[in-house]
């Protein structure tokens, strides 16, 4: 079956521009996580959906960054007014149930380069 | 808070040899999961292997096995009869249930395997 979608694959934009970035999730997956991977850098969380509760934000690095999920489904990652280290892998991935020894399963990521 | 470090950002092996990644956590959960992905340079993260807390019995899956002491905080990844589609990065990555589905990562070891 079809895994994580990812899109663009690619992004380049200016400073100052604001980017969305896409995933679809696995059919059926409640869960859904979005993680930043800077050059060189270990996978930092960001956002976390699960079903209709409300989403864990805590890994947000600042007010620009926002993400919804439409319909339990699709999500957006949105990056407002983007500054130049903001450049990284934005990955995406979903898992079947919420919480504990849930596999994720990741996407191929979308590569944002901030000029 | 919960951390995984990752002391060896780079490592090499010859094709055929065995190669050790060493991770260490650290928590005051007694209940929890562990887990090893790999990136190859598609960006898309492959589990590799995952060892719960409470099993003392360390996991194997065909060429990859773990070596998992709880009291020293220690899961590191041992890879047999290392092959060229092994090279990659490697993330050793923690999660309980009180964080539910998320993942907490090192910072990540690069394997290269030379023919």
């Amino acid at each position: 079956g079809a895994g994580v979608s990812q899109s663009p694959s690619n992004k380049v934009t200016e400073k100052g521009k604001d980017v969305e970035l896409r995933c679809d999730p696995i059919s059926g997956h409640t869960a859904l996580y979005w993680y930043r991977q800077s050059l060189g850098q270990g996978l930092e969380f960001l956002i976390y959906f699960q079903g209709n509760s409300a989403p864990d934000k805590s890994g947000l690095p600042s007010d620009r960054f926002s993400a919804e999920r439409t319909g339990g489904s699709v999500s957006t990652l949105t990056i407002q007014r983007t500054q130049q280290e903001d450049s990284a892998v934005y990955l995406c991935a979903s898992s079947p149930t919420h919480g504990y020894n849930s596999p994720l399963h990741f996407g191929n990521g979308t590569r944002l380069t901030v000029t | 808070a919960q951390t995984v470090t990752q002391s060896q950002p780079e490592m090499s092996v010859q094709e055929a040899e065995t190669v050790t990644l060493s991770c260490t956590y650290d928590t005051s959960e007694s209940d929890y999961y562990l887990f090893w992905y790999k990136q190859p340079p598609s960006r898309q993260m492959i589990l590799v292997i995952r060892q719960e807390a409470y099993k003392q019995q360390n996991a194997t899956e065909n060429r990859f096995s773990v070596n998992f002491q709880k009291a020293a905080k220690s899961f590191s990844l041992k890879i047999s009869d290392s092959q060229l589609g092994d090279a990659a990065m490697y993330f050793c990555a923690y999660q309980d249930r009180n964080q539910g589905g998320k993942l907490i990562f090192g910072q990540g070891t690069e394997l290269s395997v030379k023919p």
